[in-house]
C-alpha cells in the first residue's frame, strides 16, 4: 500500500518561499506515475499547482508557473514543492498525491499540511 | 484552460439516489475521475475513467460520461455520503492540464 506524507514548515512569512516534502512509502518514485501537488484554501476547492514524473519531466499551473518548482530526490524516494513570494492567498492545505498514468486519477493522497502565510 | 462546472450543492433524502453532474466541452471525449472529500480529510477516489470503482468503494457509486455532461450517481444514499465531490480530468490540448472541478457538497437530509 502506498503512502505518501507531507512534511514543512506551518508558517511562512509574505514574500518568502514555501518549502514541503512529500515523502512515499511501500513503493518506488521511480514509477511509471506522476508525482502531484494540490492546494485548497480554507473553505476552498482543490486546485491542482503541478506535478513531475520519474523522468524529471514536469507540468505547472500557468497561474503559479513562475514562482513554483518541484523536484524529485530519488535516493529518499520523495519529492518537493517550492513556491516562492508567498502572500496572504497561498494559505491553504497543501497535498500531494500519486497520479496513475498521465490521464489518470489521483489514487494515493498524503492527510495534507495546513500552510500559513501570515507574519 | 479547460473549465469544468458543477452544481454548488445537491441534497438527497437517505435511500433516495444522488446525482451530481460535472459540465465541460465535450467532456466525453475525456476520462473523468470523481473524488469524495469530507471535513478535515484528504480528498478519496470514488470513481475513476468515468465509471470504474477503485477497490473498497461500494458499487452504490457509479459514473457516466457523454457528450457535455459526466454524471456521478450515488444510489441508495447514506448519511455517511454527506461530502464535498469534486470532477477532475486530464486536457492534453491545455497548458493547465490538470483541472478540477468547483466541488459539489452533497448535503443527506
Amino acid at each position: 500500500q502506498v503512502q505518501l506524507q507531507e512534511s514543512g514548515p506551518g508558517l511562512v512569512k509574505p514574500s518568502g518561499t514555501l518549502s514541503l516534502t512529500c515523502a512515499v512509502s511501500g513503493g518506488s518514485i521511480s514509477t511509471s506515475n506522476w508525482w502531484t501537488w494540490v492546494r485548497q484554501p480554507p473553505g476552498k476547492g482543490l486546485e491542482w499547482i503541478g506535478e513531475i514524473y520519474h523522468s524529471g519531466s514536469t507540468n505547472y499551473n500557468p497561474s503559479l508557473k513562475s514562482r513554483v518548482t518541484i523536484s524529485l530526490d530519488k535516493s529518499k524516494n520523495q519529492f518537493s514543492l517550492k513556491l516562492s513570494s508567498v502572500t496572504a492567498a497561498d494559505t491553504a492545505v497543501y497535498y500531494c498525491a500519486r497520479v496513475s498514468g498521465q490521464q489518470g486519477p489521483a489514487d494515493y493522497w498524503g492527510q495534507g499540511t495546513l500552510v500559513t502565510v501570515s507574519s | 484552460s479547460y473549465v469544468l462546472t458543477q452544481p454548488p450543492s445537491v441534497s438527497v433524502a437517505p435511500g433516495q439516489t444522488a446525482r451530481i453532474t460535472c459540465g465541460g466541452n465535450n467532456i466525453g471525449s475525456k476520462s473523468v475521475h470523481w473524488y469524495q472529500q469530507k471535513p478535515g480529510q484528504a480528498p478519496v477516489l470514488v470513481v475513476y475513467d468515468d465509471s470504474d470503482r477503485p477497490s473498497g468503494i461500494p458499487d452504490r457509486f457509479s459514473g457516466s460520461n457523454s457528450g457535455n455532461t459526466a454524471t456521478l450517481t450515488i444510489s441508495r444514499v447514506e448519511a455517511g455520503d454527506e461530502a464535498d465531490y469534486y470532477c477532475q480530468v486530464w486536457d492534453s490540448s491545455s497548458d493547465h492540464p490538470r483541472v478540477f472541478g468547483g466541488g459539489t457538497k452533497l448535503t443527506v437530509l
